[in-house]
């Protein structure tokens, strides 16, 4: 079992519908969760950080963390052609340690339908 | 404007040869990585530094090589390329090497090795 999973997509989405991106990880005691996005050819750029159970919003864009059932989710409300791209779940797997830990799942392909 | 600048953007490097990827940021984080990122597979770490002085091995060291001789800069080595080098390198920086501490991106080196 790979210690981050994604759905690779690709996921289609219309514009102005709610995106939703699933992220599961193998370690209960993960400590750190994050979401990047990555346009095709560029870098990661981190779009959301949370670290409890729980909703953690920033504008358009919601975190759920379910350390319970192990997984972490990425919202995006009101979608737009931009936020067509691929999406990392990056989590650090165990307690006490760094980012040197820190394990990306291979990303899901976003694409918004105008 | 504050970041981390790659070079080169490309290249392409016969088996055999050595080549340096640089990697200099601005931001002041003590913290520096390189990871590679290959189709299906995702970011995976080679070798990552907390802080000026010292460096360890990722997920994927073998083959390469790192130093950190002051904040800033933090070059990757492969001392003999071989075609599974091929790859997109991403340079990344935290302020610290916590697993609270997010990741920022430079742009990449993509790498040919033929």
């Amino acid at each position: 079992q790979k210690e981050v999973e994604q759905n690779s997509g690709p996921l289609s989405v219309p514009e102005g519908a709610i995106a939703s991106l699933n992220c599961t990880y193998s370690d209960r005691g993960s400590q750190s969760f994050f979401w990047y996005r990555q346009y095709s050819g560029k870098s990661p750029e981190l779009i959301m950080s949370i670290y409890s159970n729980g909703d953690k919003e920033d504008g358009r864009f919601t975190a759920q963390l379910n350390k319970a059932s192990q997984y972490v989710s990425l919202l995006i409300r009101d979608s737009q052609p931009s936020d067509s791209a691929t999406y990392l779940c990056a989590v650090t797997p165990l307690t006490n340690f760094g980012n040197e830990k820190l394990t990306f799942g291979t990303g899901t392909r976003l694409t918004i339908i105008p | 404007i504050a970041g981390i600048t790659q070079a080169p953007t490309s290249q392409i490097l016969a088996a055999g040869r050595r080549m340096t990827l640089r990697c200099t940021q601005d931001m002041r984080h003590n913290a520096m990585y390189w990871y590679r990122q290959d189709l299906g597979l995702g970011l995976r770490l080679i070798h990552y530094s907390n802080t000026a002085g010292t460096t360890g091995k990722g997920e994927v060291p073998d083959g390469y090589s790192v130093s950190r001789a002051n904040t800033d800069d933090f070059p990757l080595t492969l001392a003999s390329a071989v075609p599974s080098q091929t790859s997109v390198y991403f340079c990344a920086s935290s302020e610290t090497g916590g697993s609270n501490s997010p990741l920022h991106f430079g742009n990449g080196t993509r790498l040919t090795v033929t």
